[in-house]
């Protein structure tokens, strides 16, 4: 089982240029989500989208925006890359926010901003 | 509010030691639920086991146990005879019914030969 795939795993971008991360689950769950990893800042949540058809902002949203496409598939936009988006992205996707089951992460993109 | 506190930033043992990774979490939900990931240096979270509000026995695997104490909010990790292949951070998560995880900083372990 694939469960979460993220494209890409590595980028590289110049200020100002835009770009789209892809998150796809096979899992069937209605939960998915994108979240940052800074050293020593743990996981941030940017947004989520709890069930299909709605989207709703994290803790850090600001300069993202994310398309559920279905329900499976989650994308994260950046439109003007800034340095300090540079990060490990990860997505997750889980049950429901009602489930007591775990969020399974993909391995993540790791982001360059230059 | 949830709140997830792992005071211990770093860990240096040295291999066969035990040690014991601290969780400390705040919620006023009476239904819960907590977690802990390991993300080795490859990166990946991988999910070790979940525990639920109402379930305060402790569980062992293998050379990992985990220690529940609703009295206390904490909910420990303890990994016996350590392996190289432990070093990794560590992270514990809560997650209130109808809510989103809460992640805590994480706990870097270094598990030395």
């Amino acid at each position: 089982n694939a469960g979460v795939t993220q494209t890409p795993k590595f980028q590289v971008l110049k200020t100002g240029q835009s770009m789209t991360l892809q998150c796809a689950q096979d899992m069937n769950h209605n939960s998915m989500y994108w979240y940052r990893q800074d050293p020593g800042m743990g996981l941030r949540l940017i947004y989520y989208s709890a069930s299909e058809g709605t989207t709703d902002k994290g803790e850090v949203p600001n300069g993202y925006n994310v398309s559920r496409l279905n329900k499976r598939e989650f994308s994260l936009r950046l439109e003007s890359a800034a340095p300090s988006q540079t990060s490990v992205y990860f997505c997750a996707s889980s049950e429901g926010r009602g489930s007591n089951q775990p969020q399974h992460f993909g391995d993540g993109t790791r982001l360059s901003i230059l | 509010a949830q709140k997830v506190t792992q005071a211990q930033t770093e860990i240096s043992v040295v291999e066969k030691e035990d040690v014991t990774l601290d969780c400390v979490y705040e919620t006023r939900d009476t239904t819960y639920y907590l977690f802990w990931y390991k993300q080795p240096p490859s990166g990946e979270l991988v999910f070790l086991i979940r525990r639920n509000s109402f379930d305060e026995q402790n569980e062992i695997s293998g050379r990992y146990s985990w220690n529940f104490q609703k009295s206390t909010s904490s909910f420990n990790f303890t990994i016996t005879a350590s392996q190289v292949v432990d070093s990794a951070v560590y992270f514990c998560a809560l997650k209130n019914y109808g809510q989103n995880f809460v992640f805590g900083p994480g706990t870097r372990l270094s598990v030395l030969p």
